[in-house]
C-alpha cells in the first residue's frame, strides 16, 4: 500500500507570492490533515478535511487555506507569503480522523527568501 | 493554555543502553496519548499509543507509561540501537473533542555506537 505522497518536497518562494502544496493520502483514507513545522514552535496544525469538509482548524491566518477533493487528495495554500511562512509543511492520513494514529507524508519543504 | 512539553530536548545514550524519553501535559480532558519518531529527513511515524484508562502499554522493544495523577507521559525504548537516532513527540487528544492531536515540541535522541 503506497504511503502519503507530498509534492512538490522542496521549493523556494520570494516574499508576496503565492504557494500550492498538495497531498495524495493512503488510499481508503478520508481524513486529511496538513501541518506546519518549524524549530521554533514544532508542529502547528492548520487543518483537516474529511470527505471534502473542513472538520477542523488551527489557529492560523486566513492566507492558509486549504481544500480536499472527491478522490480525498488535498491542497493547502498560502498566499502573500511571509519569511516566517518558512517551514516543513507535512500532510498526514488518517481512515477516519477519529484516533490519533496519522500517516504522515515527508513534507514539502518550503522557503521563502 | 493547555499545552504539551518534552522535560529534555536531547537524550544521548550508548548503544544498547535503555533510554526514556519523558513528556507533561496540562490537559485533563485529554485521553488518548501517542508518541510518534521522526527521522531525519522524513514524517513522523507512530510508534505506540496509550488510552488514560490504562496507564502502561508494551510494543517491541517499546513501553508507555501513563501517570495520570501527575499528567506525565514516559517513552521507554530497551537496548537502543543506532537506528532509534531521530526525533520523539509525545502528542495527546481528547475523544471528547476533534481528537486532533497536539504535539508536543520533540526529544532529540542520539545513540552513539
Amino acid at each position: 500500500k503506497a504511503g502519503v505522497t507530498q509534492t512538490p518536497r522542496y521549493l523556494i518562494k520570494t516574499r508576496g507570492q503565492q504557494v500550492t502544496l498538495s497531498c495524495s493520502p493512503i488510499s481508503g483514507h478520508r481524513s486529511v490533515s496538513w501541518y506546519q513545522q518549524t524549530p521554533g514552535q514544532g508542529l502547528q496544525f492548520l487543518f483537516e478535511y474529511f470527505s471534502e469538509t473542513q472538520r477542523n482548524k488551527g489557529n492560523f491566518p486566513g492566507r492558509f487555506s486549504g481544500r480536499q477533493f472527491s478522490n480525498s487528495r488535498s491542497e493547502m495554500n498560502v498566499s502573500t507569503l511571509e519569511l516566517g511562512d518558512s517551514a516543513l509543511y507535512l500532510c498526514a492520513s488518517s481512515a477516519t480522523g477519529s484516533t490519533g494514529e496519522l500517516f504522515f507524508g515527508e513534507g514539502s519543504r518550503l522557503t521563502v527568501l | 493554555g493547555e499545552s504539551v512539553g518534552l522535560h529534555l530536548p536531547t537524550l544521548s545514550v550508548q548503544e544498547g543502553d535503555n533510554s526514556i524519553i519523558n513528556c507533561a501535559y496540562s490537559n485533563s480532558a485529554s485521553d488518548y496519548f501517542i508518541w510518534y519518531k521522526q527521522e531525519s529527513g522524513k514524517g513522523p511515524q507512530f510508534i505506540i499509543d496509550i488510552r488514560s484508562n490504562m496507564d502502561k502499554r508494551q510494543g517491541q522493544r517499546v513501553t508507555v507509561l501513563l501517570n495520570k495523577t501527575v499528567k506525565h507521559l514516559s517513552l521507554q525504548i530497551a537496548a537502543t540501537q543506532p537506528g532509534d537516532s531521530a526525533v520523539y513527540f509525545c502528542a495527546e487528544s481528547s475523544s471528547g473533542g476533534s481528537y486532533i492531536p497536539t504535539f508536543g515540541r520533540g526529544t532529540s535522541l542520539i545513540v552513539h555506537p
